[in-house]
């Protein structure tokens, strides 16, 4: 069965407002955290990394304030997309495990109108 | 700097066909892990494997291989006698150094009944 829990799978909402994403490790913990955007018929781009108990590490480019990460346990990340824009849409994807492997969420399909 | 090329953007085969998806990494350490995923069109991506820099032997899983030579900075991955589930996008990544994991661009597989 699944070992990282990723809500919603979809979600769609109006251009302005936020969306939150959660990222559950199941059967482990995991005091780091990964999250990937992938556009259609592209690549796993890493956004960010989410440190349990700490600030999250961004990639270049990765605009830190749009997109807000909170890894509050173990167990818990969250990515929050704030005042969402169409350009926004994106599959986004987390992932957590260790150095030999990495275990990945089912994905959040974004919507924004 | 580390990259991972999958030059193949799509492959078509019909069922019960052998089909090789190609791999080419590069990488400056010598010591790194290279991993196969799937990804279904649910979008969940699946470990199919993962193979350290000092082990260069073939691995075989039912139908399912893979072909890890050094000398030539590739991994390629053999479907033998393809089935219609065999149908999804196969990422090859690199993991070296660091935690973050690069992904090549994917190789879209299509198998006709």
């Amino acid at each position: 069965g699944a070992v990282v829990s990723q809500h919603p799978s979809w979600v769609i909402c109006k251009s302005g407002t936020s969306v939150k994403i959660e990222c559950r490790s199941l059967d482990f913990q995991a005091t780091t955290m990964f999250w990937y955007r992938q556009f259609p018929k592209q690549s796993l781009m890493l956004m960010a990394t989410s440190n349990e108990g700490s600030k999250a590490t961004y990639e270049q480019g990765v605009e830190k304030d749009k997109f807000l990460i909170n890894h509050a346990s173990l167990t818990l990340s969250t990515l929050t997309v704030t005042s969402a824009h169409p350009e926004d849409s994106s599959f986004y994807i987390c992932s957590a495990g260790g150095y030999e492997k990495l275990f990945f969420g089912s994905g959040t399909q974004l919507s924004v109108l | 700097a580390q990259k991972v090329t999958q030059a193949q953007t799509e492959i078509s085969v019909v069922e019960k066909e052998d089909v090789t998806l190609d791999c080419v990494y590069e990488t400056r350490d010598t010591t790194y892990y290279l991993f196969w995923y799937k990804q279904p069109p649910s979008g969940e991506l699946v470990f199919l494997i993962r193979r350290n820099s000092f082990d260069e032997q073939n691995e075989i899983s039912g139908r399912y291989s893979w072909n890890f030579q050094k000398s030539t900075s590739s991994f390629n991955f053999t479907i033998t006698a393809s089935q219609v589930v065999d149908s999804a996008v196969y990422f090859c990544a690199l993991r070296a150094g660091t935690y973050k994991y690069i992904f090549g661009t994917g190789t879209r597989l299509k198998v006709l009944a």
